[in-house]
């Protein structure tokens, strides 16, 4: 079955500065790769998914790239603000899991940006 | 348009008990997905009903039981509470079967096996 690593579990960034979390994936079927924030307290949520028909996407200081052939995919967050402060988990859907909406998530990374 | 809910937030029950934990998905959702997260780690797939019938399980024991409903809430049932049971339970609905057009998670029930 599918499987995720991400790295690092912990980051710690300059307010302004850019953040970048890398995650690989297992099984080169998979084809759909989203990053959640985890808040204290809170549930995942999306911020930001992409397809493998595509390489990269952004939505205003968030962007994640996509690479197939190395299976590998990132999420980039620029000029990075306290409130980006979180939990991050990658995901990819298990594509050996038939028509489900199963996801198998990375460990996490504990994101902190210093004011 | 009201989000996923979850009932209850938190949960104290002793090793070998029963315990429900309710879902209502969001607004317009007919799929709902369980996840289970410990401290630490990310959320594991339990389940996924569809049209009130589980249409796919991860590894998880048939001690993990689910339902749902023809309002598309849901309940995910676990006998004989164990201590490694102790962990966020996530319920997540999606508008299609297939969660490429995202989750959206509930916030949680914090569950604590003593």
């Amino acid at each position: 079955g599918e499987n995720v690593e991400q790295h690092p579990s912990t980051l710690s960034v300059q307010e302004g500065d850019s953040a970048v979390i890398k995650c690989t994936y297992s099984d080169s079927a998979s084809n759909y790769f989203p990053w959640y924030k985890q808040e204290l307290g809170k549930g995942p949520q999306l911020i930001i998914d992409i397809r493998s028909n595509v390489g990269e996407k952004k939505d205003q200081r968030i962007a994640v790239t996509l690479n197939k052939t190395a299976k590998h995919f990132s999420l980039h967050i620029t000029e990075t603000q306290p409130e980006d402060s979180a939990v991050y988990f990658c995901a990819a859907r298990d594509h050996g899991s038939g028509n489900t909406g199963k996801l198998i998530f990375g460990q996490g990374t504990t994101l902190q940006v210093k004011p | 348009e009201t989000g996923v809910t979850q009932s209850p937030t938190h949960l104290i029950k002793t090793r070998g008990q029963q315990v429900t934990l309710r879902c209502s998905s969001q607004s317009g959702h007919n799929t709902v997905s369980w996840y289970q997260q410990a401290l630490g780690q990310g959320p594991q797939f339990i389940f996924q009903y569809y049209r009130e019938e589980e249409n796919g399980r991860g590894n998880f024991p048939p001690r993990f039981s689910g339902l749902q409903f023809p309002n598309y809430s849901s309940e995910l049932n676990v006998n004989a509470l164990e201590l490694d049971d102790s962990a966020l339970y996530l319920c997540a609905s999606s508008s299609r079967q297939g969660a490429y057009y995202g989750y959206t998670f509930g916030s949680g029930t914090r569950l604590t096996v003593v």
